[in-house]
Formats: structure tokens, sequence, C-alpha cells
């Protein structure tokens, strides 16, 4: 089983949709959750961070089921600009150890006019 | 002007030829990482380093090496390339001063896209 299992997708939505990306870890010990976004041929960017209670920015929705380990993207209102992958990450590391990411393969989303 | 550089952005090299590719970074940040990225699969950590003197073993380091020559400064070595060695590669930075409670932003490079023949 992989450590961050996303689907990859794609999903493809009309502008103005709203749409939904999840993602499941395996170590219950996690330390931190987070959402990349990567557009084409680009570096990875952070979108936001993932708390356990649940956190907003704007359009976008994030929740953290610490029970189920399992992340959520919530996506409003989707914009063209919103064609992207969107990546799960999960800290799976201790501070004695230093902070280590782990990456999901990513989401494709494609926003159609 | 970006903050994490990477060269080259583009090699295309033959099988057998030592790779080295470059990072640098203006961020002031102690943390340094080496990924690389494979169609389908997601970002695997090569090897990462926590300061000048402290360099660790990622998840697929063999075949690889590297040296942090500078705080800014951490290179990737492919020693004899091969044709799996293809790929698209990171570098990142991150800042220990913000990583209290196990958070890590990391800032990635534009990556170098390698092509081993």
């Amino acid at each position: 089983r992989k450590e961050v299992e996303q689907d990859p997708g794609p999903f493809n939505v009309p502008e103005g949709a709203t749409v939904a990306f999840n993602c499941t870890y395996s170590n219950s010990a996690s330390q931190s959750f987070f959402w990349y976004r990567q557009d084409c041929r680009k570096e990875p960017k952070l979108l936001m961070s993932v708390y356990s209670s649940g956190n907003e920015d704007g359009r976008f929705t994030a929740q953290l089921n610490r029970a189920s380990q399992y992340i959520s993207l919530l996506i409003r209102d989707s914009k063209l600009s919103d064609s992207a992958t969107y990546l799960c990450v999960v800290n799976f590391g201790r501070k004695s150890s230093g902070d280590k990411l782990t990456f999901g393969t990513g989401t494709r989303l494609a926003v159609r006019p | 002007d970006a903050d994490v550089t990477q060269t080259p952005r583009n090699r295309i090299t033959k099988t057998g030829k030592r790779i080295m590719l470059e990072c640098s970074q203006t961020k002031g940040h102690d943390r340094m990482y080496w990924y690389r990225q494979d169609p389908g699969l997601g970002l695997q950590l090569i090897y990462y380093s926590f300061d000048v003197k402290d360099i660790n073993k990622g998840e697929i380091s063999d075949g690889y090496s590297v040296s942090r020559q500078a705080q800014a400064k951490f290179s990737l070595s492919l020693e004899s390339a091969i044709p799996n060695q293809t790929a698209l590669y990171f570098c990142a930075t991150s800042d220990r001063r913000t990583s209290g409670g196990g958070a890590d932003t990391q800032y990635f490079g534009p990556g170098t896209r390698l092509t081993v023949l």
C-alpha cells in the first residue's frame, strides 16, 4: 500500500463547478499535512496546510480526519486558472530526526470554459 | 530573481557519463533536499541536508551522491548515469526556524529535466 494515495483523475469540470479531492495516508503517527499545486512542467508550490479543525482560504477548503487517515481539498467556483495537478503531502517525520515530506502522485484537474 | 535556482534546466547525456546538477538558494534556509519525479509516481526523496555538515540518504539514494558546498549550495551527482535515471529533478529548501510542531514548508526550484540515452 502506498504511504499517500490519491485518485489520479483527471477531473474535468466546467467553470464555476465545485470539485473535491481525497487523499488517504498510511501512517497514523503522521505529524502534518499539506496540499501542493503543480502546474504542467513546473515545480510544486504550497497551496495550503491542513489543520485538524479544517481550514479555508478563499475558494479552497481543506479537511483532515485523523481517525480515518483521510485528507480532502474542496475547490468552489472553479476557475480556468485552477487547472493543475494537486499533490497531497504528509510529513511522517519527527522533530528529532528532521522533517521529511511524502508526496502523493497527484490528482489532475482540468477546468473547461 | 528566483529564490531557488537549478542548473542546468535541461540535460541530455549518455549512459556511463558523470553528471552534476546544481542548486542554489538565496532564501537563507538551512535545509535543502533533492527529489526526482517520474510520470505516475510521486516525488521521491534522494538526499537531504539539514546543514552544511549534515547529509542524509533519502528513499532512493543508490546511484546518486551529493555535496553541500555552502549553506546556499547543494549539488547532486550521478556518478555513472543510466537510462532509468531519466526524470525531472527538483531541489527544495526549508527553514528550521519555521518547522515548529513538525510543519515544514518546502520551496522548490524550477527543476532539471535529465535524459539519459
